[in-house]
């Protein structure tokens, strides 16, 4: 089981809005770390989506946001589109003996 | 823009060694700033980071697999290198490596290499 806990699954329809969730505890999220997301279309690797709980790299549209709140964080997706039908993973530090960089252990997103 | 290429044998026998290397371009190891990461993942599975290490040789590890991985770098050649021994059926994954960004310790991987797949059989 992983240090970070997100949902299996989560889906919604063309132009919806969803969000994932990754819940932490006082040894990660809720120490004040920042949570960082990855999207992880079928086949490739992880791409990074979001860094420092709600910072978008270049090229990554405004669609995608993260937030952060005690333990958990939240990575939001506005307007839905096919092309976004992929896995996504919530990362953080961890000052447990899990450490120090751990993984949540991923959401599929399916766009109905 | 920078890159990095995991390359290594796809197969590896029950309690030998594995050994993987990412060559990066676009960048400089050497240059500093950054510290390079590999990551696993098993068929199916999440992501499960496996240790770093600096320009300097300066290492850190997953403090579950820390007993059998070394990682090395080769500065000459921009490359780094992971070495996992005793490997066993569940070692059978795919490997990424990746380069670490961000403020210790809230660090995040910006740059991934496309993953190679190790199976462990013999």
């Amino acid at each position: 089981q992983s240090v970070l806990t997100q949902p299996p699954s989560v889906s919604g329809a063309p132009g919806q809005r969803v969000t994932i969730s990754c819940t932490g505890s006082s040894s990660n999220i809720g120490a004040g770390y920042d949570v960082h997301w990855y999207q992880q279309l079928p086949g490739t690797a992880p791409k990074l989506l979001i860094y420092g709980n709600s910072n978008r790299p270049s090229g990554v549209p405004d669609r995608f946001s993260g937030s952060k709140s005690g333990t958990s964080a939240s990575l939001a997706i506005t307007g839905l589109q096919a092309e976004d039908e992929a896995d996504y993973y919530c990362q953080s530090y961890d000052s447990s003996l899990s450490g120090p960089w751990v993984f949540g252990g991923g959401t599929k997103l399916t766009v109905l | 823009q920078v890159q990095l290429q995991e390359s290594g044998p796809g197969l590896v026998k029950p309690s030998q060694t594995l050994s993987l290397t990412c060559t990066v371009s676009g960048g400089s190891i050497s240059s500093g700033g950054y510290y390079w990461s590999w990551i696993r993942q098993h068929p199916g599975k999440g992501l499960e980071w496996i240790g770093y290490i600096y320009y300097s040789g300066s290492t850190y590890y997953n403090p579950s697999l820390k007993s059998r991985v070394t990682i090395s770098v080769d500065t000459s050649k921009n490359q780094f290198s992971l070495k996992l021994s005793s490997v066993t059926a569940a070692d059978t994954a795919v490997y990424y490596c990746a380069r670490v960004k961000g403020y210790a310790p809230s660090n995040y991987f910006d740059y991934w290499g496309q993953g190679t797949l190790v199976t462990v059989s013999s």
